[in-house]
């Protein structure tokens, strides 16, 4: 069973470009969250699907960032403008809905805003 | 924040068991304890949940206090491959995951 994909692995933008993150849950899990570590921090949470319902979006941290799961399959998160405090590791995690969060976590994306 | 407290850093040799406390002084009683490793540059990792009892997978062992306030995780006989970080995290069952600063194990031969 393939496990969480996200593409691309490695994103370099310059500040005020657009850039977008995708990640493919496992097959069949309804809940995909997005979380993102910046460098020296925490790994922060941003927000969480329940198929393509956006459950709790309280970690997002400004309008500059979208987050899509149209038909509740793939996610897109979408950065525009970026800034250079986005940079980061943005990471994505699907569940099943069995009533607890056992996340499964795919590799990330490192995104370096220049 | 976090609702956890862990040692910041750990060492342990290989072959030896590793024991990580986590503190959880404030844990409710609906919350699950979840424990989660970050290898570098990958992606965290489950490892193993609890409610109140103690709980044993292929990966490692937990062990909650009585009055929950605590756990240990133990990893039975650690590897090289084993360092990490370690996150201990309390939970209810829609909540979402709050990663804290974790534990830094770092086996060495």
């Amino acid at each position: 069973e393939a496990g969480v994909t996200q593409f691309p692995s490695h994103s370099v933008i310059e500040k005020g470009q657009t850039v977008t993150l995708r990640c493919d849950p496992i097959s069949g899990h309804d809940n995909l969250y997005w979380y993102r570590r910046v460098m020296g921090k925490e790994i922060k949470f941003l927000l969480h699907f329940v198929k393509e319902s956006k459950q709790d979006e309280s970690g997002m941290p400004n309008n500059r960032f979208l987050a899509e799961r149209t038909g509740g399959t793939y996610s897109t998160l979408k950065v525009q403008p970026a800034e250079l405090e986005d940079s980061g590791v943005y990471f994505c995690a699907s569940s099943q809905d069995r009533g607890i969060p056992l996340l499964f976590f795919g590799s990330g994306t490192q995104l370096s805003v220049l | 924040d976090a609702k956890t407290t862990q040692p910041p850093s750990m060492d342990c040799a290989e072959g030896r068991a590793a024991n990580l406390p986590c503190n959880h002084s404030t844990i409710s009683g609906n919350e699950y304890v979840y424990w989660y490793r970050q290898i570098h540059s990958q992606g965290p990792q489950y490892i193993i949940h609890g409610l109140k009892n103690n709980e044993t997978n292929e990966m490692a062992s937990l062990i909650i206090t009585e009055d929950r306030k605590s756990s240990t995780l133990i990893l039975p006989h650690a590897t090289l491959r084993d360092t990490a970080v370690y996150y201990c995290i309390v939970s209810a069952n829609t909540d979402k995951l709050i990663f804290g600063t974790g534990t830094r194990l770092q086996v060495f031969p």
